[in-house]
């Protein structure tokens, strides 16, 4: 069983719309969630982190975390060209970082 | 801009050749981490330095050596590689682990390509 699942898409939505990425993990000891954002050629870029159930909202962008069933979920509102990447959700235990296989966004103008 | 500072951004050599990628952070983090990454994959570990000491080894092969001369440097010394490690080599830091709110920075990236 791998230790995040994600979609790996590809996820297409129009310029202004909400896109919603979704990422499901394995072990309950995960500490700290986040999303990273890559764009082709970059290297992974921290959007958002959280740590507790629940939203956590910046700008655009809201994470919801459910520990009980071991979900993360990134939402993008008034989605935007730039915002066509790679959204890899990544889980922390101790000094371990994994990371899902990432979903592909592209937002259509 | 990432506070993790990688050297060179793109690297070419070839098989029999010798060289090192840099990684230098200034936030006092105490962990480090080289990842490589292909295409359309997601990073992978190679290395894990915590408190200068090396601490998690994800069966690289020796063709790969780190080094972490202290607590904000970290090299990795390539000699002998083949074409099949040409990827994008990252370099990443964190606080120590075993707390909420560790969170991973990753710098820029080194492209290797060998041939």
């Amino acid at each position: 069983q791998k230790e995040v699942e994600q979609n790996s898409g590809p996820l297409s939505v129009p310029e202004g719309a909400i896109a919603s990425l979704n990422c499901t993990y394995s072990d309950r000891g995960s500490q700290s969630f986040f999303w990273y954002r890559q764009y082709s050629g970059k290297s992974p870029e921290l959007i958002m982190s959280i740590y507790s159930n629940g939203d956590k909202e910046d700008g655009r962008f809201t994470a919801q975390l459910n520990k009980a069933s071991q979900y993360v979920s990134l939402l993008i509102r008034d989605s935007q060209p730039s915002d066509s990447a790679t959204y890899l959700c990544a889980v922390n235990r101790g000094n371990q970082f994994y990371f899902g296989t990432g979903t592909s966004l592209t937002v259509i103008p | 801009d990432t506070e993790v500072t990688q050297t060179p951004k793109h690297l070419v050599m070839g098989m029999t050749n010798k060289k090192s990628l840099k990684c230098e952070q200034h936030m006092g983090h105490r962990a480090m981490y080289w990842y490589k990454q292909k295409a359309k994959k997601p990073p992978e570990l190679m290395f894990v330095y915590s408190y200068e000491k090396l601490s998690i080894n994800e069966s690289v092969p020796s063709r790969f050596s780190p080094e972490c001369p202290n607590s904000s440097l970290l090299n990795l010394h390539l000699h002998a590689l083949q074409p099949e490690d040409s990827a994008l080599y990252l370099c990443a830091s964190s606080r120590q682990g075993g707390s909420s709110g560790n969170t991973i920075y990753f710098g820029e990236g080194s492209w290797l390509t060998v041939v």
